[in-house]
């Protein structure tokens, strides 16, 4: 039982466009949730996260925005880079048991210039 | 801080053989994490360790499969004897483990070739 869910394997989009990456998640324990990014021949690295007390967490071109009744959160990039171009991968895990995530399969981003 | 590293990078090892993957994580972190990513089943953790303790080996596939972390500074992820399907990238993580702290810092990871 697969608990956080990417569903769209890979996407492309233009530079300057918007990237919405989205996640699907079953357990509604779940109450903190981290989005990473991941180039070739490196690990994830920490992106932006989002508490289930916020609907929406904003760092610069990045937004988080949680939907809890819909156990949906999805990821934006505006305006989209070709540095942007990764895997990204979406993570849940629990206030009690912050030290273990569990991860979605991924998403590759693909910007065009 | 030099980050989470791995090594070695790249190891390429016969069936059959005993594998040691090593991990020294973030000086003051006190969770390490073994992960796997494959292409059929992505990034999937192993075991957890918080304070040198291992806490959840659920994620552990077989008993071929054994980690140790002797002190805070290091980790290995054996396998014995190693088989075709190990082949992956093994990522160790580490992180202080409070939520506001919980986003786990990714060594490069090590790419295994069992053939």
């Amino acid at each position: 039982d697969q608990q956080v869910k990417q569903n769209s394997p890979s996407l492309s989009v233009q530079e300057g466009r918007i990237s919405i990456l989205n996640c699907d998640y079953t357990n509604s324990m779940f109450d903190y949730f981290l989005w990473y990014k991941k180039y070739p021949a490196e690990g994830p690295t920490f992106l932006i996260s989002i508490s289930s007390i916020k609907d929406k967490n904003e760092d610069g071109r990045f937004t988080v925005f949680l939907n809890k009744s819909a156990k949906h959160l999805s990821l934006h990039i505006v305006p989209s880079q070709p540095g942007d171009s990764a895997v990204y991968f979406c993570a849940a895990t629990t206030y009690t048991n912050a030290g273990k995530s569990t991860f979605g399969d991924g998403t590759t981003l693909t910007v065009k210039p | 801080d030099a980050g989470v590293i791995q090594s070695p990078r790249h190891e390429v090892t016969e069936m059959g053989q005993e594998v040691t993957l090593r991990c020294k994580p973030i000086s003051g972190h006190d969770y390490l994490f073994w992960y796997r990513q494959t292409m059929m089943r992505g990034l999937e953790l192993l075991i957890y360790f918080n304070n040198n303790v291992p806490i959840d080996d659920s994620g552990m596939p077989e008993d071929r499969f054994s980690a140790k972390m002797p002190n805070a500074s290091f980790s290995t992820l054996k396998i014995q004897p190693s088989e075709p399907r190990d082949s992956a990238v093994y990522f160790c993580a580490s992180s202080t483990g409070t939520i506001k702290g919980t986003e786990a810092f990714f060594g490069q990871g090590t790419r295994l070739t069992v053939v």
